[in-house]
């Protein structure tokens, strides 16, 4: 089992450009979390993603959207990106079923460099 | 607004010695906190978690304290070894199930051997 894998590992854009990331989740995963982790701080919670949806949102502008394919892979998509949103975006997966924070299983991220 | 503090950004302990790590919340709307670990290069994997419903929760070497009253909850490991290394984050939640977790900044500890 793989895990949680994303691409690109890195990824670097000028501002005003967009950008999409991909997540695939763990095996038996149908939830997927997406969060962004800038320089010195803790992850803040973008949305999530289940049923192909976004349940539940973060204090993100609407530049952020995201979706979710019937294989459950997700991707994040960020437009007119501006030199904050430099970040390490993880992705996170688990299963419905559960319902636990728990069986969260995070992804080693996607580094974005805006310049 | 952060919800979720950790005020220590290092920590560097003797190895076989305890490590204590603390967090501070704001929010008395959280009801579920955990911790994750985080080496370089990893996405954060999950460690102890504990309701607050509970005062304590222990795990092996990990043990989670929570002050509710305080706000304030604890992370001790003991004896602590060089594979804990890490950057520790702690989280909260809602509720029991809710997986929009709101995380602290994070303490960098170093287990010196």
């Amino acid at each position: 089992d793989a895990g949680v894998t994303q691409s690109p590992t890195h990824l670097i854009k000028t501002r005003g450009q967009q950008v999409t990331l991909r997540c695939s989740p763990k095996s038996g995963h149908d939830t997927v979390s997406w969060y962004q982790q800038a320089l010195g701080q803790g992850p803040q919670f973008i949305f999530q993603y289940y049923e192909e949806e976004e349940r539940q949102r973060g204090n993100f502008p609407d530049r952020f959207s995201g979706h979710q394919f019937p294989n459950y892979s997700s991707e994040l998509n960020v437009n007119a990106l501006l030199l904050g949103d430099s970040a390490l975006y993880l992705c996170a997966s688990s299963p419905s079923v559960t319902g636990l924070q728990e069986t969260q299983y995070f992804g080693p991220g996607t580094r974005l460099l805006v310049l | 607004d952060q919800q979720v503090k950790q005020n220590s950004p290092s920590l560097s302990v003797q190895e076989g010695r305890i490590s204590i790590l603390n967090c501070d919340y704001t929010n008395s709307m959280f009801d579920y906190f955990l911790w994750y670990k985080k080496y370089p290069a990893e996405g954060p994997t999950f460690l102890i978690s504990i309701s607050s419903i509970k005062d304590k929760n222990e795990d092996g070497r990990f043990t989670v304290f929570l002050n509710k009253s305080a706000k304030h909850l604890s992370l001790h490991i003991v004896p602590s070894q060089p594979g804990d290394s890490a950057v520790y984050f702690c989280a909260a939640a809602i509720d029991f199930g809710n997986e929009k977790l709101t995380f602290g900044t994070g303490t960098r500890l170093t287990i010196i051997p």
